[in-house]
This record gives structure tokens, sequence and C-alpha cells, in this order.
């Protein structure tokens, strides 16, 4: 499968611990985004990188919240002391130049 | 403050009719408009998009129609199928080709009835 991967699926935590995700592009895109989604809403971008660099991380939705893409492939998203507020799907999407973005499944994070 | 708005959380047609589904925005700036369908436990993915530039685009049975001055545009999907039956989600852009981030509407819920 060629696709954008995400992990984990699920993640269960308890208020204040740090949580990380994991999103793999698909192989040959050079953007790559993350986006929070509630219940009843729509994607809301946070972040998005082209290559290693981080070109818009002003929608990130407080300092808690992190993103890298070390080497310009793979990205993680970490959300550090985490509130029940922070219960949401998170998604990644990638792009090449002029394309669409591909999303991946989405990791949905329960803090309880 | 919603720059994208759909305005019907959901909407029922019957199979082999036209489904047209509506957003609004306000934003000025969004140059590139594009929907995304969803299934549950799926991300979204993408259907069709619009350049600014252009008042319609077809895909097959999807066509997207732009009104820039009216700040709308809308989905056709005809014949409606079974399978169209999902989240459709409305999002724009403001850079050319939605190399940004998007911004997304709240989705609209398309049942396709037997």
């Amino acid at each position: 499968d060629t696709g954008v991967s995400q992990n984990p699926r699920h993640k269960i935590t308890k208020r204040g611990q740090n949580v990380t995700f994991r999103c793999d592009p698909i192989s040959e895109h050079n953007r790559l985004y993350w986006y929070r989604q509630t219940l009843g809403q729509g994607p809301e971008f946070l972040t998005y990188f082209q290559n290693e660099a981080q070109l818009e991380k002003s929608r990130l939705l407080s300092d808690r919240f992190s993103a890298e893409r070390p080497k310009g492939s793979f990205s993680t998203l970490e959300i550090q002391r985490t509130e029940q507020g922070d219960s949401a799907m998170y998604l990644c999407a990638s792009s090449s130049e002029g394309s669409e973005q591909f999303f991946g499944p989405g990791t949905r994070l329960t803090v309880l | 403050d919603q720059q994208v708005k759909q305005n019907s959380p959901s909407l029922s047609v019957q199979e082999g009719r036209i489904s047209i589904l509506n957003c609004d925005y306000t934003n000025s700036m969004f140059d590139y408009f594009l929907w995304y369908k969803k299934y549950p436990a799926e991300g979204p993915t993408f259907l069709i998009s619009i350049s600014s530039i252009k008042d319609k685009n077809e895909d097959g049975r999807f066509t997207v129609f732009l009104n820039k001055s009216a700040k709308h545009l809308s989905l056709h999907i005809v014949p409606s199928q079974p399978g169209d039956s999902a989240v459709y989600f409305c999002a724009a852009s403001e850079a050319g080709g939605g190399a940004d981030g998007l911004t997304f509407g709240k989705g609209t819920h398309l049942i396709i009835q037997p």
C-alpha cells in the first residue's frame, strides 16, 4: 500500500501525559501537513512542512504542540501535558508540487 | 469565524437522482477550492477541485461550479449511487494549487436512499 500511513490508529492517555504520533507520507511527496478534527467539525490545519523545513507553525494550537520532520520523510506530532480538550482525530496529509493533498486514516486521541 | 460554510449538515437523495452540495466562503483571498469525501474511520479522499479562474470543472459523475461574485460553490453528483453515501467536505486555499494548509467546512452528510 503506497498511501499515507499513521501510527498509532488509536491512543488513550491520561491527562498530563505526553503523546507522539507518527505520519509516513507517500514516498515521492515533499509536502506534509497535520490537521486536527473534532466531532462535527471539518479538519483544522495545524502545520506543514516542505521537505524538512516547517513553513507554517503559527496555527499550532498552543506551545504544547510541536511537530518535526527531521529528514524530510516521516513526521511526528507531539502533544505535551495533554488535556481533555486535546481529544480529537489527528490527520496527516501529503502532496507533491501541484497535486492535491492525500490524507492518512488519522490517529484518534482520547485523553481521560 | 467560519471562513468556509456548509450550511446543510445532511442531505438525503434518492438513488439515480442528482445530489447538489453547497458551500459558501467569506475570504476573498481564497483562489483554489476542493471537495473531499470521507467514510467513517478513514481519512478524507480527494474528489475534485477548481481554480478561481474557472467557473466549472467536471470529472465523470462529479461537477463543481464556482460563482466568485457570490462566493459560492457547489458539487453536483449525477446520477447518485449508494456508494456516494459519505460526508463531503468543501475546502479552500489561498495559495495556488492548495500548497498551503486547507480551510475546511463542517461537512455535509450525504445519504443516498435506494
